[in-house]
C-alpha cells in the first residue's frame, strides 16, 4: 500500500458524460501528479500541482480539467466524455519542493474508466 | 523534449533465469534521473530500481541491477534468478533533475516469467 487513495475504483459512463476522479496523496506530500494509461498511448504525463498551485502540463485535454484543494487533496475532471477517453488514472504524491533533488512518486492504485 | 523507448513489447523467461530488458532514452538534459517501474496484474505501479545520471555506478537492489550507459543513453534492467512473482510489465522512465518533474514512461515491455 502507497498510501495514496484514489476513488472510485471503477466507473462506467456513456459518451458525452462527466465525471470526477479523486485523488489523496500521502499525508505529508504536498505534490499530485495525474496519469493517464491507456493502450495505445502508454503512461502520459496529464498534469501536476504542487501545494495548490498548476506546476506543469501535460498532454491533457481542454476537455479535461483538474484542480488541488486546501487539504491537498486532487480532482481530476473528466467532461464531454469519448470512447478513446477509456484509460486508466493514476495519481501519484511525492513530498515535493522547488528545490533540485529526487523525491519519489507515490502511485495510488488507479480508476479504470470505461466509456461506453 | 525527452522520449523513453522500450524495443521489446513482450519477454519470456524460465524461472530461476536471468533476463535484461532494454531501455533507451533520448534527451538534452546532462543531468537526470532513470527508473524501472514494475506493474503486475494489480495495476500497482512500483518502484523497482533508480539510477542518478550523475553517477557512474550501476545501481543495484537485490536480484535487479541496471546497465546505465550514458554516452549511448541506454539503461537496461537485469532481474536475477527469475521469479514466478516477476511477472509484471515493466515500465522505464526518465526524469529531469530539477526537483518536483513528471515522469516520462517508455511503452513497457511484458515479462511473463514461466515457470
Amino acid at each position: 500500500d502507497s498510501g495514496v487513495t484514489q476513488t472510485p475504483k471503477h466507473l462506467i459512463t456513456a459518451t458525452g458524460q462527466r465525471v470526477t476522479l479523486r485523488c489523496s496523496p500521502r499525508s505529508g506530500d504536498l505534490s499530485v501528479y495525474w496519469y493517464q494509461q491507456s493502450l495505445d498511448q502508454g503512461l502520459q504525463f496529464l498534469i501536476h500541482y504542487y501545494n495548490g498551485e498548476e506546476r506543469a502540463k501535460g498532454n491533457i485535454l481542454e476537455r479535461f480539467s483538474a484542480q488541488q484543494f486546501p487539504d491537498l487533496h486532487s480532482e481530476l475532471n473528466l467532461s464531454s466524455l469519448e470512447l478513446g477517453d477509456s484509460a486508466l488514472y493514476f495519481c501519484a504524491s511525492s513530498v515535493g519542493g522547488v528545490w533540485t533533488g529526487w523525491y519519489e512518486q507515490y502511485f495510488g492504485p488507479g480508476t479504470r474508466l470505461t466509456v461506453t | 523534449a525527452q522520449t523513453v523507448t522500450q524495443s521489446q513489447p513482450e519477454m519470456s523467461v524460465q524461472e530461476a533465469e536471468t533476463v535484461t530488458l532494454s531501455c533507451t532514452y533520448d534527451t538534452s538534459e546532462s543531468n537526470y534521473y532513470l527508473f524501472w517501474y514494475k506493474q503486475p496484474p494489480s495495476r500497482q505501479m512500483i518502484l523497482v530500481i533508480r539510477q542518478e545520471a550523475y553517477k557512474q555506478q550501476n545501481a543495484t537492489e537485490n536480484r535487479f541491477s541496471v546497465n546505465f550507459q550514458k554516452a549511448a543513453k541506454s539503461f537496461s534492467l537485469k532481474i536475477s534468478d527469475s521469479q514466478l512473482g516477476d511477472t509484471a510489465m515493466y515500465f522505464c522512465a526518465f526524469m529531469k533533475l530539477t526537483g518536483n518533474t513528471p515522469l516520462v514512461f517508455g511503452k513497457g515491455t511484458r515479462l511473463s516469467v514461466i515457470a
